[in-house]
């Protein structure tokens, strides 16, 4: 079975700031990343995935992850937020024998931009 | 180009009474997946159909709970007899039938039910 954990539930920063939101996960055999973003009442978008290759990826909205294989963590970093990054993220698993929907969340972690 | 389309946005039901959730894929979408949000935690996915078939509903409750997308018109999830514990956001995806790694998945808005 797989599991994920945010190890922040929330996250307060000053707008112009450096974020990182952590995530860890196990699985016992390998799997795809992914960071979703969910604005208010809204459905979640697709920051970024990894699915094999260079471990650093590169999203939307300027946000990038590096995968860790020996950590097992697909952390997410921003060098520099705004308001408008106000949000809830999410990360999420998902086994390579599975169907490509069928994902694991984690809890989410609330990004509060201040200004 | 039209998203996934969920209705509706928010649900009120009493304890007892049917809720039906309805999902319009995207467009050439044929891959529906539910998925459900209780308050302060995650999604948790509960089922995968396609066109006229359930491929997954591993995540679906035993009891109370059923999923169908037919050949024409959207996905429904009907959960009956409802209890102040299927209070949740429900959230619909799509996916087009090629891999869907390769191709994200469509969140729609979810619908947001509430059991007094």
């Amino acid at each position: 079975a797989q599991s994920v954990t945010q190890l922040d539930s929330q996250v307060p920063v000053f707008e112009e700031a450096p974020v990182e939101l952590r995530c860890n996960y196990s699985s016992s055999v390998s799997v795809y990343l992914f960071w979703y973003v969910q604005y208010p009442n809204q459905g979640l978008q697709l920051l970024l995935k990894y699915l094999s290759g260079s471990t650093l990826v590169k999203g939307i909205n300027g946000f990038e992850a590096e995968f860790n294989k020996s950590q097992t963590s697909f952390h997410l970093r921003k060098p520099s937020v705004h308001i408008s990054d106000t949000a809830e993220y999410f990360c999420a698993v998902s086994p390579l024998y599975n169907q490509g929907g069928k994902l694991i969340f984690g809890q989410g972690t609330e990004l509060s931009v201040k200004p | 180009n039209a998203g996934v389309m969920q209705n509706p946005r928010h649900l009120v039901r009493r304890r007892g009474q049917e809720a039906r959730l309805r999902c319009s894929p995207m467009k050439g979408h044929s891959h529906v997946y539910w998925y459900r949000q209780l308050p302060e935690e995650g999604l948790k996915f509960m089922v995968y159909l396609q066109k006229e078939n359930i491929i997954d509903e591993s995540g679906m409750p035993k009891e109370r709970f059923s999923a169908e997308f037919p050949k024409e018109g959207p996905s429904i999830l009907r959960i009956q007899q409802v209890v102040r514990g299927d209070s949740a956001a429900y959230f619909c995806a799509s996916s087009p039938e090629v891999s869907s790694y390769n191709s994200p998945l469509h969140f729609g808005n979810g619908t947001r039910l509430t059991v007094t």
